[in-house]
């Protein structure tokens, strides 16, 4: 089985663009997980989805991240305008449940110059 | 509030050698998980095990080998005979929580292993 696809790998963009990252979590997972790891803060849990629904977007820098989940096999994470402050690894995880294992992407390496 | 702390930052060894990195971890809640997850150079984060705070069994795959002490709060991870592919940043992580908030993981800062041939 596949696991969780994340799109683009790899993304360049400059200062003040819209950055636009893309999730397909495991098929028949029904928990989703964004998170952005730095060498200063580590791994950190940016939203969370459960059947569609964001439970805890507490995580969410602020106003220029959102995050959406139209359906259960798709999730995006944009940024607008985004930062150079922003550059990071961003992950994308999924489970079948909110305290079950979840399970990673490979990570979009996102550098905002 | 969950806390993980894995105290060694770099560990380096020779090939063969066993290898033990430690997890410590506080949590107030008396349900809760713990995982390790590997993050070899390529950057992709491999789950490795999930133990639940009512499982203390010790668990042993191939190499690798874990063991769970509540009464020391620790997760410790054994890798014997070390090999290079094992050459990774280790992540120790806890999930707890109550009413519904146990998906939170909470990772540690994670460890370097550098296994030299």
């Amino acid at each position: 089985d596949a696991g969780v696809i994340q799109s683009p790998r790899h993304e360049v963009t400059e200062m003040g663009q819209e950055v636009t990252l893309r999730c397909k979590p495991i098929s028949g997972h029904n928990s989703l997980f964004w998170y952005r790891q730095t060498m200063m803060r580590g791994l950190e849990l940016l939203i969370y989805f459960n059947n569609n629904v964001p439970i805890d977007d507490s995580g969410m820098p602020e106003d220029r991240f959102s995050a959406k989940m139209p359906n259960a096999s798709f999730s995006t994470l944009k940024i607008q305008p985004s930062e150079p402050r922003d550059s990071a690894v961003y992950f994308c995880a999924s489970s079948f449940g909110g305290a079950e294992t979840q399970y990673f992407g490979p990570g979009t390496r996102l550098l905002v110059l | 509030a969950q806390k993980v702390t894995q105290a060694q930052t770099e560990i380096s060894v020779v090939e063969k050698e066993d290898v033990t990195l430690d997890c410590v971890y506080e949590t107030r809640d008396t349900t809760y998980y713990l995982f390790w997850y590997k993050q070899p150079p390529s950057g992709e984060l491999v789950f490795l095990i999930r133990r639940n705070s009512f499982d203390e069994q010790n668990e042993i795959s191939g190499r690798y080998s874990w063991n769970f002490q509540k009464s020391t709060s620790s997760f410790n991870f054994t890798i014997t005979a070390s090999q290079v592919v094992d050459s990774a940043v280790y992540f120790c992580a806890l999930a707890s929580g109550s009413g519904g908030s146990n998906y939170k993981l909470t990772f540690g800062k994670g460890t370097l292993l550098t296994v030299n041939p």
